[in-house]
C-alpha cells in the first residue's frame, strides 16, 4: 500500500541520548516534511525539503537536523535529546509542482525523561 | 507572518445536527487553505481544500469556502455522526517554504 511509514511506532528516551526518527515514502514525492505536535499548539514545522539534496529550517528547528540525500527518505535527527522534545513527531510529504496538499505518516511518540 | 486561528474546542454535538467550525487566517497574498481530520491514534488525513478566493473545497459531506474579503476558512456539516468525532486542523500553504501553517485543532465529539 503507498504511502509514508514511520519507525519507532513510540520510543522512550533518556534525556541526552541521540535517536534518529525514520520517515520513507513510496510516492515518489518531491517535498517532504517534519512536524512536532503538542497539546494546544497545533502542528509546527521542523524542517522540510522541497527536493532530495535540500532541506530547509521550519519553525521550530533548533536541536533537530535532517538530511534528504534520496527521494524517499527523510530522517529527523535529535543529536542530544531534552525532555521539551516530549511529543508526536509526523512526516509528511507532497508531490510539489504545484500539487502541494500533504500526506502524513502515522506518527512517533517520543518521550524524553 | 502566516498564521491561522480556530475556534477552542471541544465541541459537542448530537447526532445530525449541523456543525461550524470557525477558522480565519493572517497571510501575505492568497494562500490555498485546507482541512485535515485527525481520528485518535492516527495521523492527519486531507479532508478538503479550496486554491483560489471564492473556491468551495467539498468531501464527505463537509465544505468550506474561501472567503478572502473576511479571510476566512469555516468548515460546515449539515448533519454530523458519530464517526465524524475527531480533531480538526485548518491549514495554510506557505508559499515560500511550501510548508503548511496549522491551527491549534478543534476537537468534534458528536453524541449518539
Amino acid at each position: 500500500i503507498a504511502g509514508i511509514t514511520q519507525a519507532p511506532t513510540s520510543q522512550i528516551l533518556a534525556a541526552g541520548r541521540r535517536m534518529t526518527l525514520r520517515c520513507t515514502q513510496d510516492m515518489r514525492h518531491n517535498a517532504m516534511y517534519w512536524y512536532r505536535q503538542d497539546l494546544g499548539l497545533g502542528l509546527r514545522l521542523i524542517h522540510y525539503s522541497n527536493t532530495a539534496g535540500t532541506t530547509g529550517k521550519g519553525e521550530v528547528p533548533d536541536g533537530y537536523s535532517v538530511s534528504r540525500a534520496n527521494t524517499d527518505d527523510f530522517p529527523l535527527t535529535l543529536a542530544s535529546a531534552v525532555p521539551s522534545q516530549t511529543s508526536v513527531y509526523f512526516c509528511a510529504s507532497s508531490p510539489g509542482q504545484g500539487a502541494y496538499e500533504q500526506y502524513f505518516g502515522p506518527g512517533t511518540r517520543l518521550t524524553v525523561t | 507572518g502566516n498564521s491561522v486561528t480556530q475556534m477552542e474546542g471541544p465541541v459537542t454535538l448530537s447526532e445530525e445536527a449541523f456543525l461550524t467550525i470557525n477558522c480565519t487566517y493572517t497571510a501575505t497574498g492568497y494562500p490555498s487553505l485546507f482541512w485535515y481530520v485527525q481520528y485518535p491514534g492516527e495521523g492527519l488525513q486531507l479532508l478538503l481544500k479550496a486554491t483560489k478566493a471564492d473556491d468551495k473545497g467539498s468531501n464527505k459531506g463537509f465544505e468550506a469556502t474561501y472567503r478572502k474579503e473576511t479571510t476566512s476558512f469555516h468548515l460546515e456539516k449539515g448533519s454530523v455522526q458519530v464517526s465524524d468525532s475527531a480533531v480538526y486542523f485548518c491549514a495554510l500553504l506557505d508559499t515560500g517554504r511550501r510548508a503548511l501553517t496549522f491551527g491549534s485543532g478543534t476537537r468534534l465529539q458528536v453524541q449518539p
